[in-house]
């Protein structure tokens, strides 16, 4: 079993939609979570970090689940620009700050 | 930008041989991670150095090694390339100071084994 796991989509959504995407972790000892963005052909950028209340950046929420180990990320007002790979990324503890991936979920939205 | 660097941004190599990719890592961070990531895929742990020691490794077979130096750059080596050796080798440096560790991303090898 993976132990991050995300629906690779895609996601096709008009401008202003608002998008959600889930993601699943194996390991309860998952210790910290995040959402990276990725575009095509470059390297992942750190989007935001996952914290257990949950936080908001401007257009992007997140949302932890530890109960049920899933992570979200909410875009609202969907931007052309938003056009993108995001990867939700588990760190487990004392695992030396191993980073483990999702596959990705592919998000183009559309004018 | 994230300030990681890597070099060399492309390479072709054939089966059997040996390649060395290089990262420099950002400022005042002292560990360097190794992903790699294949075609629609996301990054793989590859393994982590910190302050010069290995600090984790992912399923990888020993053929892929690696070292940092007391700059904390870092380098990876791959031996007997195979046709799946091909991917994006990312490096990422952090400087874990506490539960959040973000680790920032360079641009990137691209490596094609023909």
């Amino acid at each position: 079993r993976k132990e991050v796991e995300q629906d690779p989509g895609p996601f096709n959504v008009p401008e202003g939609a608002t998008v959600a995407f889930n993601c699943t972790y194996s390991n309860s000892a998952s210790q910290s979570f995040f959402w990276y963005r990725q575009d095509c052909r470059k390297e992942p950028k750190l989007l935001m970090s996952v914290y257990s209340s949950g936080n908001e950046d401007g257009r992007f929420t997140a949302q932890l689940n530890r109960a049920s180990q899933y992570i979200s990320l909410l875009i609202r007002d969907s931007k052309l620009s938003d056009s993108a790979t995001y990867l939700c990324v588990v760190n487990l503890a004392n695992t030396g700050n191993q980073f483990y991936f999702g596959t990705g979920t592919s998000l183009t939205v559309i004018p | 930008e994230t300030g990681v660097t890597q070099s060399p941004t492309h390479l072709i190599k054939t089966r059997g041989q040996q390649v060395t990719l290089r990262c420099s890592s950002q400022s005042g961070h002292n560990t360097v991670s190794w992903y790699q990531q294949a075609l629609g895929q996301g990054p793989q742990f590859i393994f982590q150095y910190y302050r010069e020691e290995e600090n984790g490794r992912g399923n990888f077979p020993p053929r892929f090694s690696g070292l940092q130096f007391p700059n904390y750059s870092s380098e990876l080596n791959v031996n007997a390339l195979e046709l799946d050796d091909s991917a994006l080798y990312l490096c990422a440096s952090s400087q874990p100071t506490g539960l959040f560790n973000e680790q920032f991303f360079g641009p990137g090898t691209r490596l094609t084994v023909l």
